[in-house]
């Protein structure tokens, strides 16, 4: 079955540092792939996803992620955190063989602080 | 913002007794999933529908049923509660499968008592 890991269920940084948060998906063939954001008291919001047009991600508020197959892995980077980044952050996968659901698998999450 | 609603926003209840949650949408999207979210979990399917009256179990159904009769309502029923609901549901939209992003609602904060 398709699976999500996220490794580290809190990450801290300081603001202006990067931010990486890690993401590795389990499939033998590459699933769409997405990453989403929640702050605190909402829904999830869509950060970025991967359709295979390239491998290098771009986001909304300056997150980026890449896809690499050979490391069934999709991080989440940002070159300078801003306080305002604090959230939690989930990775997401949807099989591509079941497509015609649409159902996604998450990880655990990641809880980002960023301190001043 | 995608129009998502969820209602109601918060619940206190008691074991054995049961709950509908609700969720509505004006955006006419073809697909919506109710998910839970649980500390340690990130956010689990309990049932999705593909249409008025199609309808498919998750990952996390037992215990849980729903109906949507209209493309705008998709009911999650608890039909006798447990402490182990207890959780945050979220409802979500989307146009169709695979690389369609979903729009997540509010969320209902249900707790178990």
């Amino acid at each position: 079955a398709q699976s999500v890991t996220q490794l580290g269920s809190h990450v801290s940084v300081s603001e202006g540092a990067l931010v990486l948060l890690r993401c590795n998906y389990s499939s033998s063939v590459p699933p769409y792939l997405f990453w989403y954001v929640q702050y605190p008291n909402q829904g999830l919001q869509l950060l970025l996803k991967y359709t295979s047009a390239a491998t290098l991600v771009k986001g909304i508020n300056g997150f980026e992620a890449e896809f690499k197959k050979s490391e069934t892995s999709f991080h989440l980077t940002k070159p300078s955190a801003h306080m305002s980044d604090a959230a939690e952050y989930f990775c997401a996968v949807s099989d591509r063989g079941s497509s015609n659901t649409g159902k996604l698998i998450f990880g655990q999450g990641t809880t980002l602080q960023v301190k001043p | 913002d995608a129009g998502i609603t969820q209602s109601p926003r918060h619940k206190v209840t008691e074991t054995g007794t049961p709950v509908t949650l609700r969720c509505h949408q004006t955006e006419n999207h073809r697909y919506m999933y109710w998910y839970r979210q649980d500390p340690g979990h990130g956010l689990r399917l309990i049932h999705y529908s593909y249409g008025v009256k199609d309808t498919d179990k998750g990952e996390v159904s037992d215990g849980y049923s729903v109906s949507r009769s209209k493309t705008e309502d998709f009911l999650l029923t608890l039909e006798s509660a447990t402490s182990s609901q207890t959780s945050v549901y979220f409802c979500a939209i989307s146009e169709g499968p695979g690389i369609n992003e979903q729009f997540f609602g509010p969320g209902t904060r249900l707790t178990v008592l």
